[in-house]
């Protein structure tokens, strides 16, 4: 079955630390990757995407993530939270030929000052 | 991109009654989606909306609990019906990106749904 496992539910980290969090797929083809974000009392913004190529992918707010096949990884990182990357992020997995998503259950990070 | 306002953005209703939520896009676009986010699980896909065709329901949802309008290119309506405590959620309005492919949506701030 399809699904996206994100094991982190809250996070708490200090500004001005690196952050990663943590996402894994189950999928039968070959995934479209997603990372969205979601502040409070807001939609969700896309972050970033992976469809093919080269595996790290870079996205807004400087966050970044790396697809890695052999662990049906797609994490997210970046290396200097500010305080307004406090938010929910939702990891999600798609095909190529619909816009269709899975979302996992997402991570809220909280960063202290 | 695409502006997605949303209407209400909170309510509490009574236990029985029926809310339209209302879905206004600045641009027009072919399929427009209702996804639901309950306390603290993951995104759900209700259905997917193209204009001029009936409203496709995910497993799990049918058309007499979720009924959908999609009246034109820039609007859609999601009621939900009969309303139970369970059925308290975030529901959400999205659109397809266009062309920056599959999967990139966006989405409208959401209605906050309680049902007492």
């Amino acid at each position: 079955a399809q699904s996206v496992t994100q094991p982190d539910i809250h996070i708490t980290v200090s500004e001005g630390a690196s952050l990663e969090l943590r996402c894994n797929y189950s999928y039968g083809a070959t995934p479209y990757l997603f990372w969205y974000v979601q502040s409070p009392g807001q939609g969700l913004q896309l972050l970033l995407k992976y469809f093919s190529g080269d595996t790290l992918v870079q996205g807004i707010k400087g966050f970044e993530a790396e697809f890695k096949r052999s662990q049906s990884s797609f994490n997210l990182r970046k290396p200097s939270v500010h305080w307004s990357d406090a938010a929910e992020y939702f990891c999600a997995v798609g095909a190529s030929n619909t816009d269709k998503l899975i979302f996992g259950t997402g991570t809220r990070l909280q960063v202290f000052p | 991109s695409a502006v997605i306002s949303q209407k209400p953005s909170r309510d509490i209703c009574q236990r029985g009654t029926s809310l339209t939520i209302q879905c206004q896009v600045d641009s027009q676009v072919t399929m427009m989606f209702w996804y639901r986010q309950q306390p603290g699980q993951s995104l759900t896909l209700i259905a997917t909306a193209n204009q001029g065709s009936e409203a496709t329901y995910e497993s799990g949802f049918v058309i007499d609990k979720f009924p959908i309008s999609r009246p034109n290119l820039t609007f859609s309506t999601l009621t939900v019906s009969n309303m139970s405590p369970e059925d308290s959620s975030i529901y959400l309005c999205s659109v397809d990106g266009g062309s920056g492919g599959p999967g990139e949506l966006f989405f409208g701030e959401g209605s906050r749904l309680t049902v007492l």
